[in-house]
């Protein structure tokens, strides 16, 4: 298993500016992905991060909105640009762990209000 | 690509009884099936998974699934459910081959009532 911590918990931004968000792992993981959950909704994948290489983006999401940096085994953060009220959503990272038969843990989520 | 239909959106039950939460999938390649579990203001947790063998798998806290491929469904039952069990449940799929992408249906909000 994995055990996955995300900062912030929550966070309330103005429109027009950034976040960054952090996603750490208690082991090293090959693969990582960043999901977004808008209020009431199920989960859309946004990205899968690997480390030393560029992210994967899903349609509808682009690198200049979404930006991904994942410097390591352990760690990736998803920054989330020039915001609008339509990006208030939960966001989750998650990690698949080699051996386990391809399930992902997730982390608790950043819960994202922007007004 | 895959898809996912969770067929309730909500599911109101009381305390003790059995439940079913319906999940059907479209894919046009084999797929591995998984149900998670959202409690409030919680990341997802595993509650089983579907990857070969046994069509019949059993998860945590009593949930069990079955796979059924020629009516491609995955439904989650549990025989006697507690107030614990109030939480949003998600079906999710993900290719046996290739790229290993998790695609969720819209979530099942039970409801236990005393």
């Amino acid at each position: 298993s994995a055990v996955i911590s995300q900062k912030p918990s929550r966070d309330i931004c103005q429109r027009g500016t950034s976040l960054t968000i952090q996603c750490q792992v208690d082991s090293q993981v090959t693969m990582m992905f960043w999901y977004r959950q808008q209020p009431g909704q199920s989960l859309t994948l946004i990205a899968t991060a690997n480390q030393g290489s560029e992210a994967t983006y899903e349609s509808g999401f682009v690198i200049d909105k979404f930006p991904i940096s994942r410097p390591n085994l352990t760690f990736s953060t998803l920054t989330v640009s020039n915001m609008s009220p339509e990006d208030s959503s939960i966001y989750l990272c998650s990690v698949e762990v080699t051996g386990t038969g391809y399930e992902q843990y997730f982390g608790p989520g950043t819960r994202l209000t922007v007004t | 690509a895959q898809s996912v239909t969770q067929l309730d959106s909500q599911v109101p039950v009381f305390e003790e009884a059995p439940v079913e939460l319906r999940c059907n999938y479209s894919s046009s390649v084999s797929v591995y099936l998984f149900w998670y579990v959202q409690y409030p203001n919680q990341g997802l947790q595993l509650l089983l998974k579907y990857l070969s063998g046994s069509t019949l798998v059993k998860g945590i806290n009593g949930f069990e699934a079955e796979f059924n491929k020629s009516q491609t469904s995955f439904h989650l039952r549990k025989p006697s459910v507690h107030i614990s069990d109030t939480a949003e449940y998600f079906c999710a799929v993900t290719p046996s081959k290739g790229a290993q992408k998790l695609v969720f249906g819209q979530g099942t909000r039970l409801t236990i009532n005393p």
